[in-house]
């Protein structure tokens, strides 16, 4: 199978620009996840999907949002880019759907430069 | 804010030599997961380790779990250059059987591992 996989692999944006960016999960993982990953704060989950719908959300501001399609491939977008966003954004999808978090799988992920 | 909490923060030891990682966390956890990241890439899922377990082996890893401590480690045995990668301790941070459905994951800060030939 396929690992999941994330487009671009690399972007650099100016500030007050806005960024898409892709994720397709493995084969039959409906759940999608995503985490932004900097020096300063670490990794830290940005929200997660399933079926279509945003079930969990993190701590960050409305400039960040994501959607997920009918056949799991998610996006997730930033508007009016800071330099703070600057980060390496990771997808992970999931085979399980129940209440307790099991085994992620991540993709590669896209290595945001904002400038 | 962070769940989990590496020690140390960097680790550097010989081909050969043994490598162990500390994970500590805060609230009840309903499983505890270790991952991999090579420099600047994807994690890698190593092991999970549920919360009725006390120690679970992968190869040349082996995990324990102390829940009343709520703590966790991770040791690599004879350690290869190839184990070079930070590690990371992971938890679901909502208590108990959460009755909202989800995966999401709280990460500790890492172990920066090098492992030198």
């Amino acid at each position: 199978k396929a690992g999941v996989t994330q487009t671009p692999r690399y972007l650099i944006k100016t500030r007050g620009q806005q960024v898409t960016l892709s994720c397709s999960p493995i084969s039959g993982h409906r759940s999608v996840s995503w985490y932004q990953q900097t020096p300063g704060q670490g990794l830290q989950f940005l929200f997660e999907y399933f079926s279509e719908t945003q079930r969990n959300k993190g701590n960050f501001p409305g400039r960040f949002s994501g959607r997920q399609f009918s056949n799991s491939r998610s996006e997730m977008n930033v508007s009016t880019l800071e330099l703070g966003d600057s980060a390496l954004y990771l997808c992970a999808s999931s085979l399980v759907a129940g209440g307790i978090t099991d085994t992620q799988y991540f993709g590669p992920g896209t290595r945001l430069t904002v400038l | 804010s962070q769940q989990g909490e590496e020690d140390p923060q960097a680790l550097s030891i010989q081909e050969g030599e043994n490598a162990t990682m500390n994970c500590s966390y805060k609230t009840s956890i309903n499983n505890l997961q270790w991952y991999r990241q090579n420099s600047g890439r994807g994690l890698v899922h190593l092991i999970l380790i549920r919360s009725n377990e006390r120690e679970k082996h992968s190869g040349r890893l082996r995990v324990t779990l102390d829940t009343s401590k709520k703590s966790s480690s991770l040791l690599i045995t004879a350690s290869r250059a190839a184990d070079t990668a930070s590690y990371f301790c992971a938890t679901d941070p909502r208590p108990g059987r959460s009755l909202q459905a989800g995966n999401m994951l709280t990460f500790g800060g890492g172990t920066r591992l090098m492992v030198k030939p």
